[in-house]
């Protein structure tokens, strides 16, 4: 089987970073996706690894180690619009279709 | 842009009701796919579809069919609606090799009384 674990909820301030860490029990994958879900809205793409390593994309990171099952995305000088949802996401090897993890829940401050 | 289009944004039906929900995607892509997304469950898929009138079940079928006439197209059925199929419907189109990137539509709030 296959299961992607999340911290439900992490909460930080306007500027800061904050990492939301994704770790998972699953036999083998091409590689592992973040999306970003603001309420009410469509779930959109963030990020990809395919490979070990660090992706960088602006203010967005996201990392994945296949030997320790983990990856992680790290958002830097948070704003109040990162408020939303964030989804880690793996296609299975051999399947077209994602597994979705349940998803971290981001709460910016002032 | 990708656009994904749902039907509708809001739908309510009563227990019993057949229900069609439609998604239109405009990127020619060969994969759709139908999630359901209940608070604390994340996104569950319910079928998929890799080519016209191919389908394949996802983790939560029952209860639900699908079809796929049109390479744009993809259609969910509830055959028979029921209470616990109150939920927050999403289509999505790509799944492309090398990025897996999905692209998401607006969403069908689905209430079934």
């Amino acid at each position: 089987g296959q299961s992607l674990e999340q911290p439900s909820e992490v909460t930080a301030v306007e500027g800061a970073i904050v990492q939301i860490n994704c770790t998972y029990q699953t036999s083998g994958f091409y590689g592992l996706s973040w999306y970003q879900q603001h309420d009410g809205g469509a779930p959109t793409f963030l990020s990809y690894n395919a490979l070990d390593g660090l992706e960088e994309t602006g203010r967005f990171s996201s990392f994945l180690s296949r030997s320790d099952s983990y990856g992680y995305l790290l958002l830097q000088e948070l704003q109040m619009k990162d408020s939303a949802s964030y989804f880690c996401a793996v296609r299975l090897s051999g399947f077209q279709k994602l597994v979705f993890g349940t998803g971290t829940r981001l709460l910016v401050s002032p | 842009d990708v656009k994904v289009t749902q039907s509708s944004r809001y739908l309510v039906k009563r227990t019993g009701e057949k229900v069609f929900l439609e998604c239109v995607q405009d990127m020619d892509h060969e994969n759709m796919f139908w999630y359901r997304q209940d608070p604390g469950l994340g996104l569950r898929l319910i079928y998929f579809s890799y080519d016209v009138k191919m389908k394949e079940k996802g983790d939560i079928p029952e209860g639900y069919s699908v079809s796929r006439e049109k390479k744009e197209r993809f259609s969910l059925i509830l055959e028979s609606a029921s209470t616990n199929q109150t939920s927050m419907y999403l289509c999505a189109s790509g799944g492309l090799a090398g990025t897996d990137t999905q692209y998401f539509g607006p969403g069908t709030r689905l209430t079934v009384l």
